[in-house]
């Protein structure tokens, strides 16, 4: 069956140091991958897509690499600040009339 | 432009009532989907609704159901509520999808049910 796991369900991490997340997922052919926040009672929001064909995309403090063959995603903070504290989500989509699938999140907690 | 917004912001009901959950997409986007995160846990997909149709459900008994309006908004029905229905439902919009659709989806805040 498909699965999407993010393996580690929390990360400590000392201020300024760079956080990288992990997801991985089995039985997929995604065609792309999308990063989302979440913070405590609030609603995910959108932070990054990567599309099948990249390798690498950056955003400002944020980069998300994406090696299909690995089946994993890694997103990384650099210069990690006490406010990127919060739950990160990774989500597939395959394409055309697919849903959208979540992982099980890692919590981030950036330690002044 | 106003984004995705949900009513109720909380629910309390009792075991074996029936909720009804609202949500407005924002504007232009035709595509709305439903999760429901209980406490401590993962999004877990609901349902998925595209121009007014139904395209996929997620593995969610029949007591969940919805539909979509005319105008895009949508309403999730949980009926015979259970206590462990007790949760954060969530609300997401998007664009009309194609098979170009790159399926970024914003969400609402959320409307917080709880089952006693």
């Amino acid at each position: 069956s498909q699965k999407i796991e993010q393996n580690s369900e929390a990360l400590n991490i000392q201020e300024g140091k760079t956080a990288t997340l992990t997801c991985n997922y089995t039985n997929y052919s995604p065609a792309y991958l999308q990063w989302y926040r979440q913070d405590p009672g609030r609603g995910p929001v959108f932070l990054l897509l990567i599309r099948e064909n990249e390798k690498e995309k950056r955003k400002e403090r944020l980069k998300v690499t994406f090696d299909t063959t690995l089946k994993q995603s890694l997103f990384h903070i650099t210069a990690s600040q006490p406010a990127d504290s919060a739950t990160y989500l990774c989500a597939l989509l395959s394409g055309g009339y697919q849903k959208v699938t979540f992982g099980t999140g890692t919590k981030l907690q950036v330690i002044p | 432009e106003a984004g995705v917004t949900q009513s109720p912001t909380h629910l309390i009901k009792t075991r074996g009532q029936q909720a009804t959950l609202r949500c407005s997409p924002i504007s232009g986007h035709t595509s709305v989907y439903w999760y429901q995160q209980a406490l401590g846990l993962g999004l877990q997909f609901l349902l998925w609704y595209d121009e007014g149709e139904e395209r996929n459900r997620g593995n969610f008994p029949p007591r969940f159901s919805g539909r979509q309006f005319p105008n895009y908004s949508s309403e999730l029905n949980v009926n015979a509520l259970e206590l462990e229905d007790s949760a954060l439902y969530l609300c997401a919009s998007s664009l009309a999808h194609t098979s170009a659709s790159t399926g970024e989806l914003f969400f609402g805040e959320g409307s917080r049910l709880t089952v006693l």
